[in-house]
């Protein structure tokens, strides 16, 4: 199976601030990736697939970049509403999909 | 509107038995890839399985043999029949559609809470 690595696992930051969350996978996934951030008692959100391509109605803030084994998820500017967790997912190795353990961003 | 809701989670014992519903509106789940994942408390997302739209399954190797996708296009509406239950598979149940290379889970219900204990 394809390991999944986030760093780092929580990150305190202000609002304003810009904030940098990577992803490596144990091996080469192309760009087969996504990103999700989940609010406490909710189901996880789509915000980039195909490393890259920010899903309809997510706001350009966010943006992700990145091939092969490493990836990075970026807000250029925290606003209040993305204190979340956010996943990573590989989704080239089938049936085996699997995420990352999560980057929790707390308020600073 | 697309949307997903599960039901069906309870409190059940060690090696009990459990059946969840999925019902979808805004996509016919009979045309697309619909998947079961999993989050046990704390943890990250678990992938348990995902039924393709011509009708092939797979499964998590840790519900392998226990745990069976299955859906009914008249109602629309997805199933995952949970057996041999261990307290293992506590979790937080979501339907998601996607689940292959090349489909990311763009839409997901609200969840279902399964607790396996004694």
């Amino acid at each position: 199976d394809i390991q999944m690595t986030q760093s780092p696992s929580t990150l305190s930051a202000s609002v304003g601030d810009r904030v940098t969350i990577t992803c490596r996978a144990s091996q080469s996934i192309g760009t087969w990736l996504a990103w999700y951030q989940q609010k406490p008692g909710k189901a996880p959100n789509l915000l980039i697939y195909q490393a890259s391509t920010l899903e309809s109605g997510v706001p350009s803030r966010f943006s992700g970049s990145g091939s092969g084994t490493d990836f990075t998820l970026t807000i250029s500017s925290l606003q209040p509403e993305d204190f979340a967790t956010y996943y990573c997912q590989q989704y080239n190795s089938f049936p085996f999909l699997t995420f990352g353990g999560g980057s929790k961003v707390e308020i600073k | 509107e697309v949307q997903l809701v599960e039901s069906g989670g309870d409190l059940v014992q060690p090696g009990g038995s459990l059946t969840l519903s999925c019902v979808v509106s805004g996509f016919t789940v009979g045309t697309t890839y619909m998947s079961w994942v999993r989050q046990a408390p704390g943890k990250g997302p678990e992938w348990v399985s995902v039924l393709y739209s011509g009708g092939g399954t797979y499964y998590a190797d840790s519900v392998k043999g226990r745990f069976n996708i299955s859906r009914d296009s008249r109602k629309n509406t997805l199933y995952l029949q949970l057996n041999g239950l261990r307290v293992e598979d506590t979790a937080v149940y979501y339907c998601a559609r996607g689940g292959i290379p090349g489909f990311p889970f763009d839409s997901w219900g609200q969840g279902t809470l399964v607790t396996v204990s004694s």
